[in-house]
């Protein structure tokens, strides 16, 4: 199984900064996932990172909000910009480590926004 | 109707029990079908996936899917106080493609009690 670290794994930040979360893979895969996980709700992805090109975001979700890297095929971060106490949430990024069948997660990056 | 859904429960069953767990989601044409843990404070991890119609068993783990009645179950035999956490089940686009791009159900709270 693929090894994802995400850091930072927590981290309390004032309205108005941004946060930038970085997730490394310990093997190369072709496509990275950027979810978040709101306190008490399920799973809602933001966008899929893709190496050499923009990141596609979900409805609902924009690039100047969730500015997203991707600079080689084990590495991308994604930026949570102009923070308010509504971002505060758990941001996850996942990756297909072979064939579809096995979607992995990262530890997670725990935001509080206050 | 949401994409997925999950009983959010909580479920509670008594050690040593088997544990059902329920997802229905509406896209006919959904092909393959996660089943993630999620202990509180921890991000999902992977249990068991599944594609073709059928079970599949993954030592006390068996998934079942049932493609015309659209819902896919996880039962849990011999539950043990340690698996008491939130199942989430996520299902990725139909078409075979961008399988990391999951839907989610919102998580059904699983108490396994001695």
């Amino acid at each position: 199984s693929a090894v994802i670290s995400q850091k930072p794994s927590r981290d309390i930040c004032q309205r108005g900064t941004s946060l930038t979360i970085q997730c490394q893979v310990d093997s190369q895969v072709t496509m990275m996932f950027w979810y978040r996980q709101q306190p008490g709700q399920s799973l809602t992805l933001i966008a899929t990172a893709n190496q050499g090109s923009e990141a596609t975001y979900e409805s609902g979700f924009v690039i100047d909000k969730f500015p997203i890297s991707r600079p080689n095929l084990t590495f991308s971060t994604l930026t949570v910009s102009n923070l308010s106490p509504e971002d505060s949430s758990i941001y996850l990024c996942s990756v297909d480590s072979g064939g579809g069948n096995t979607i992995y997660f990262g530890e997670g990056s725990w935001l509080t926004v206050v | 109707q949401k994409e997925v859904e999950q009983n959010s429960g909580p479920l509670s069953v008594p050690e040593g029990a088997i544990a059902s767990l329920n997802c229905t989601y509406s896209d006919r044409g959904s092909q393959s079908f996660f089943w993630y843990r999620q202990y509180s404070g921890k991000s999902p991890e992977l249990i068991m996936f599944i594609y073709s119609n059928g079970d599949k068993e993954d030592g006390r783990f068996t998934a079942q899917l049932n493609k015309a009645s659209q819902y896919v179950s996880l039962l849990i035999r011999d539950s043990q106080p340690s698996d008491s956490a939130t199942y989430l089940c996520a299902v990725p686009p139909a078409g075979g493609t961008s399988y990391g791009k999951l839907t989610f159900g919102q998580g059904t709270i699983l108490t396994v009690h001695p």
